[in-house]
């Protein structure tokens, strides 16, 4: 089946340490996101990605990290510069042209003990 | 601007209509979408519609689209509890990636 799959979907960490979230896909999609939710809120851009080996910052960039070594992969490094990690991730995929539908996968909620 | 508002929450009952309001400032929005969130989930497609076009039918999801207003609405007849989600519209204006608005909470009474 194709689709977006991230991972852990429960990940605990403590302050000070660096921790980064998986993103897969295999849906041959070219543009690749990471959006961060929180209670009550929409979905704020973190970081995105267009092609490999290329990647742009978002809104929220700040304390965060991201790689694209492979199309099919984009991971997300929190770092221990960000002030409030704890949040609802979200990684979503997109193919470019045409209609830009983006496919979401099932998140991973980060806690910061 | 890029600015895409909702209300927050919506409560109705069961077998009632729904009818979810979006808001949007972007005029260049070629297409605008609608996605649905259950709890602890990602977002989920429910339905898109094309700037040029005014209403959309979909079973018993309707998207209605006013561009001199930049106003969308998603109505779904005959809500069932199951529809009990957090949904988030979202204009795609060709730039970096789409703009999601903060998202309305319907909530299905029985």
């Amino acid at each position: 089946d194709g689709g977006i799959t991230q991972s852990p979907k429960y990940l605990f960490r403590k302050e000070g340490q660096n921790v980064t979230l998986s993103c897969e896909q295999n849906l041959n999609h070219d543009a690749m996101y990471w959006y961060r939710q929180d209670p009550g809120q929409g979905l704020r851009l973190i970081y995105y990605s267009q092609i490999v080996n290329d990647f742009q910052k978002g809104d929220i960039a700040e304390g965060y990290s991201v790689s694209r070594e492979k199309k099919e992969s984009f991971p997300l490094t929190v770092t221990s510069a960000q002030k409030n990690p704890t949040a609802f991730y979200l990684c979503a995929s997109q193919l470019a042209g045409g209609r830009n539908e983006q496919f979401f996968g099932p998140g991973t909620r980060l806690t910061v003990l | 601007g890029e600015d895409v508002e909702q209300s927050l929450f919506l409560s109705v009952r069961e077998g009632d209509s729904s009818v979810i309001n979006c808001t949007y400032t972007d005029s260049s929005s070629t297409y605008l979408y609608w996605y649905k969130q259950e709890p602890g989930a990602g977002l989920q497609l429910l339905t898109y519609i094309f700037s040029n076009m005014d209403m959309k039918q979909d079973q018993r999801l309707t998207v209605l689209l006013n561009k001199k207003d930049k106003h969308l609405s998603l109505r779904i007849a005959d809500t069932q509890t199951g529809d009990s989600a957090i949904y988030f519209c979202a204009e795609d204006t060709g730039r970096r990636a789409l703009t999601f608005g903060s998202g309305t909470r319907l909530q299905v009474q029985p």
